[in-house]
C-alpha cells in the first residue's frame, strides 16, 4: 500500500502569492491532518478532517490559511497571501479512525515551502 | 497555561539508556503518542498510552502518570541509529472533537 503522499516536495514563493499544497492519504484511511514544522514552535495543527468534514482549525492559522478535502483520497492547503514566516515543513498526515479506537497517525515526507 | 513541554535535549552513550521525559497540561486527555522523528524525515510513530503505569515494547517503553501530567520514553541498550527527535503528542478535546497537542521534541544525541 502506498503511504502519505505531498507535493510538491519544495516550494518556493514570493511575498503575497498563493501557494497550493497537495496530499494524498493512505487509501481507507478516515482522518487527515495538516501541521506546520517549525525549528521554534515545532508541530502545530492547522487542520484536522474527519471523513472529509473538518473538525478542528488551528485558530491562528485561519486568515490566510485554507485547507479543502474534497473527496477522501485529495485534499489540498492554500496558503494566501504567502508571508516569509510562512516559511516552514508542512506535514500531512491520516489514520484510520484517529479520533475513536486508533492513536497512530501515518506522516507524508513533507513539503518544504520557502517564502522569501 | 495548556500544553506539551519536553526537554530540547538529551545525550547519551551507545549501549546504554535514555529517558525523554513530557509533562502536559491539558483540559481533557484521550491518551499520549510517542513518535520518532530523523532529522529531514517525518514523525513515525512509536507508541500510545492512556493507561497509567509502564507498558514494555521492548527497546522502547513508554511510562505514563495521568495525575502528574506526565510520561516517559525509555530506549534501552541505545544504538547510535537511536539518535532522533523523540516528540510527545497528547490527545486533548477540542471544540469539535479530539486534537493533538505537540511538544516540540527532544533531540537525542547518542555518542560512541
Amino acid at each position: 500500500d502506498a503511504g502519505v503522499t505531498q507535493t510538491p516536495r519544495h516550494e518556493v514563493a514570493e511575498k503575497g502569492q498563493t501557494i497550493i499544497l497537495k496530499c494524498e492519504p493512505v487509501s481507507g484511511h478516515n482522518d487527515l491532518f495538516w501541521y506546520r514544522q517549525t525549528k521554534i514552535q515545532g508541530l502545530e495543527l492547522l487542520s484536522y478532517f474527519r471523513s472529509k468534514s473538518l473538525m478542528e482549525d488551528g485558530g491562528a492559522f485561519k486568515d490566510r490559511f485554507k485547507a479543502e478535502m474534497l473527496n477522501s483520497s485529495f485534499s489540498t492547503l492554500k496558503i494566501q497571501p504567502t508571508e516569509p514566516k510562512d516559511s516552514a515543513v508542512y506535514l500531512c498526515a491520516s489514520s484510520p479512525d484517529w479520533g475513536y479506537n486508533y492513536a497512530e497517525q501515518f506522516f507524508g515526507p513533507g513539503t518544504r515551502l520557502t517564502v522569501l | 497555561g495548556q500544553g506539551v513541554e519536553q526537554p530540547d535535549n538529551l545525550m547519551s552513550v551507545e549501549g546504554t539508556f535514555a529517558r525523554v521525559n513530557c509533562t502536559y497540561s491539558t483540559s481533557g486527555f484521550n491518551g499520549l503518542s510517542w513518535y520518532q522523528q530523523r532529522e529531514g524525515h517525518a514523525p513515525v510513530f512509536l507508541s500510545y498510552v492512556v493507561l497509567d503505569g509502564l507498558k514494555d515494547s521492548g527497546h522502547f517503553s513508554t511510562f505514563l502518570s495521568r495525575s502528574n501530567g506526565y510520561s516517559y520514553l525509555l530506549l534501552t541498550e541505545l544504538q547510535i541509529k537511536d539518535s532522533a527527535s523523540y516528540l510527545c503528542a497528547v490527545r486533548d478535546r477540542g471544540t469539535n472533537a479530539y486534537k493533538v497537542i505537540f511538544g516540540k521534541g527532544t533531540h537525542l544525541h547518542v555518542l560512541p
